[in-house]
C-alpha cells in the first residue's frame, strides 16, 4: 500500500515556463511534507518543505502548496530552468522527531531549452 | 549546514561476499540513522531505523541477519550486506537526524553491484 503517490512518472516543460509536480498521500497522520531533487547515483537534495498547519510555502522559484482536505500537494517551479532537470521526490512524515520519511516514486522532470 | 558522508560511493563485489557501507555525520550528532534502498525507477524504500547504542528496527521484509546495521556512535552508522547476491544490487542511501526536528540529511548513496 503506497502511502505517498506521485502518479506522473515524467514531465517535460519548456524553459521559462512553470513546472507543476503533484503528490497525493493517504495517511491522514502525515503532518510534514518535503520535496527532494535527485540526480542518478546521488543522494536526495532537500528543496522545500511544508507543515500541515500551512497551505503554502515559497522559497525563490519553488513553491509548495498543500491541500489537506484533498490530501494533495504540489511543487511549482517557475521559471523552469534546464538545470532543474532531475527526479523529484515527494516525502511525508507523521511526527516530529525520529520518524522516517515515506517517499513517493518520483517524477522525472525534463526542462527543454 | 549538516553533512553526511557516505562511503563507498560505488562497489562491485562477488556473490557470497560481504560489503560494508559507512555513513558519518560530519558536523552534528546523529541520534537516528535511516537506511534506504532504491531499485531502478522505484522509490526510496526504508530498510531500517537505528538509534545510537540500540538495536536497529527493521521494516517488514528486510532480513536483519542479512543487512547488519551498527550505530555504535553518534557520528557513525554502518550497513553490512552479508553474503551478497545479485538481487541485492541496488542503490543504498543513509539519512541522519540530529537534535532538531525534521532535520533529515542524506548521504550521497552507494551503488552496490553484486556479480
Amino acid at each position: 500500500d503506497q502511502q505517498v503517490k506521485q502518479n506522473s512518472p515524467s514531465l517535460s516543460v519548456q524553459e521559462g515556463r512553470i513546472s507543476i509536480l503533484n503528490c497525493d498521500y493517504t495517511n491522514s497522520m502525515f503532518d510534514y511534507f518535503l520535496w527532494y531533487k535527485k540526480y542518478p547515483a546521488e543522494g536526495p537534495t532537500f528543496l522545500i518543505s511544508i507543515s500541515s498547519i500551512k497551505d503554502k510555502n515559497e522559497d525563490g522559484r519553488f513553491t509548495v502548496f498543500l491541500n489537506k482536505s484533498a490530501k494533495h500537494l504540489s511543487l511549482h517551479i517557475v521559471p523552469s530552468q534546464p538545470g532543474d532537470s532531475a527526479v523529484y521526490f515527494c516525502a511525508a512524515t507523521a511526527n516530529s522527531g525520529n520518524t522516517p520519511l515515506v517517499f513517493g516514486k518520483g517524477t522525472r522532470l525534463s526542462v527543454i531549452a | 549546514g549538516a553533512v553526511v558522508s557516505q562511503h563507498p560511493s560505488w562497489v562491485i563485489c562477488k556473490s557470497g561476499t560481504s560489503v560494508k557501507i559507512e555513513c558519518r555525520s560530519l558536523d552534528f550528532q546523529a541520534t537516528t540513522m535511516f537506511w534506504y534502498r532504491q531499485f531502478p525507477k522505484q522509490s526510496l524504500m526504508l530498510m531500517a531505523t537505528s538509534n545510537e547504542g540500540s538495536k536497529a528496527t527493521y521494516e517488514q521484509g528486510v532480513e536483519k541477519d542479512k543487512f547488519l546495521i551498527n550505530h555504535a556512535s553518534l557520528t557513525l552508522s554502518t550497513l553490512t550486506v552479508t553474503s551478497a547476491h545479485p538481487e541485492d544490487s541496488s542503490f543504498y542511501i543513509c539519512s541522519a537526524m540530529g537534535q532538531s526536528s525534521y532535520g533529515y540529511t542524506f548521504g550521497s548513496g552507494t551503488r552496490l553491484t553484486v556479480v
